[in-house]
Formats: C-alpha cells, structure tokens, sequence
C-alpha cells in the first residue's frame, strides 16, 4: 500500500532535549516536504527537498534541521526544542514536486513543556 | 510570492444543502492551485488541482471548484452536503514551474447538521 510514514504519532518532551521526527515513504517519490499546522494559521512549510541530498528551507525553518540521505527517508530533528515548537507536524511526498499530488502522513503531535 | 485567504475559519450548513467556501489567492506567476480536505485525526488527502487546462475542475466526493482569474479565486462547491463532508478544508497554492513551495490557507472547518 502506498503511504507515508510518520512516527512517533504522539511526542512530549522537555525544553531542550533534542528529539527526531521520521518520515518515510514507499512511493519512490523525489520531492518530500515538512509542516507544521497551528490553530488559525493553516500549515506551514519547514523544509522540503528535491532529491537526495537536495533540501531547502521553507517558510518557517528557525529551530529545525532536515537531512535526505537516502530517497525514501527525510527525518525532521528538533536539537534543542522550545515550548513554540508545540505542534502538529506532518510529512507529504510527491512524485513531481509541489505542483503534484501530496500524499500526506498521519502527522506527529509534539509537546515541548 | 504566492499566498491564499480563506474567507470564513468556519462554515455551517445542513444537511442537503449548497456547500460554498471561499479562496482567493495571488501569485505573482499562472499558478496552480489545490483544494485538500483533513478529516478527524488524519493527514491531508487531495480533493482536487487546477492547473490550466479547464477552469472548471471536477474532485472527489462530488466537489468542484472554478478557476475565475477575474477575481483571483478558487472557490470549492458541493450542490448537496453530507455528514461525513463534515472536515477542515484547505485552499493551496503553488508555481507552475519545477519544485515549487506550496502555501497553503488558514483552513475552514465545515460543519454539516442533520
């Protein structure tokens, strides 16, 4: 089945304890891609990437770090989480970049307290 | 740069009834512009994307938009509701060219009553 995933589903976590998000899918997809949504701002983008070894910062990229080291995995890392990086998070790939169908994961709710 | 507004966080209509919500979007560049639906405790699915080829495009579950340059808007429509089209609906917007950013609204939540 074709999908996204994303794990943990749920996070709490203290200020300060670096933690990491993975996003995995089985599409053979080039072009992945972060969010966060908040209440009344939609989502936002955090980073997305083209292609192994090819990312770039979205619109709302401070406190995150991204890495594609292998086509099918882009894990989102948090080194040093502050209580503004509560949130929902979710990973979407596509085949042909923004332009094209995303397909979304279940997304990550993270607590920092 | 390349943004969309979302007229109205939430929209109530009974069941049966016209489903109407509002997008407008600028973009400096022809964009292509989408309508994803994000059910309950679930990531976002695709209801439909316009891309040029007809201004008038045909989703899933019976939803469709009009792509009216005039106005700059993409406003999503159903002619009947149902209960289970009760969801956040999110207006995006993107470049037509290669890797682009997509931006996406603020949401409107659509509640459907009996």
């Amino acid at each position: 089945e074709a999908q996204v995933t994303q794990n943990p589903r749920y996070l709490i976590t203290v200020t300060g304890k670096k933690l990491t998000v993975t996003c995995s899918q089985n599409m053979n997809h080039e072009y992945m891609s972060w969010y966060r949504q908040d209440p009344g701002l939609g989502l936002r983008q955090i980073y997305y990437s083209m292609n192994v070894e090819v990312t770039d910062k979205g619109d709302v990229p401070e406190g995150y770090k991204v890495s594609r080291k292998e086509k099918r995995n882009f894990p989102l890392i948090l080194e040093s989480p502050s209580p503004n990086q509560t949130s929902l998070y979710f990973c979407a790939s596509s085949f042909g970049g923004a332009g094209e169908k995303l397909f979304f994961g279940s997304g990550t709710q993270l607590s920092v307290l | 740069a390349q943004s969309v507004t979302q007229l109205g966080s939430h929209v109530s209509v009974s069941e049966g009834a016209l489903v109407l919500l509002r997008c407008n979007y600028s973009s400096s560049v022809p964009p292509y512009l989408f309508w994803y639906v994000q059910y309950p405790n679930q990531g976002l699915q695709l209801l439909l994307k316009y891309t040029s080829a007809a201004t008038l495009v045909k989703g899933i579950n019976g939803f469709e938009a009009e792509f009216k340059k005039s106005e700059t808007s993409f406003h999503l429509t159903k002619p009947s509701a149902h209960m289970s089209d009760a969801a956040e609906y999110f207006c995006a917007v993107s470049g037509n060219t290669g890797f682009q950013k997509l931006v996406f609204g603020t949401g409107t939540r659509l509640l459907v009553s009996p």
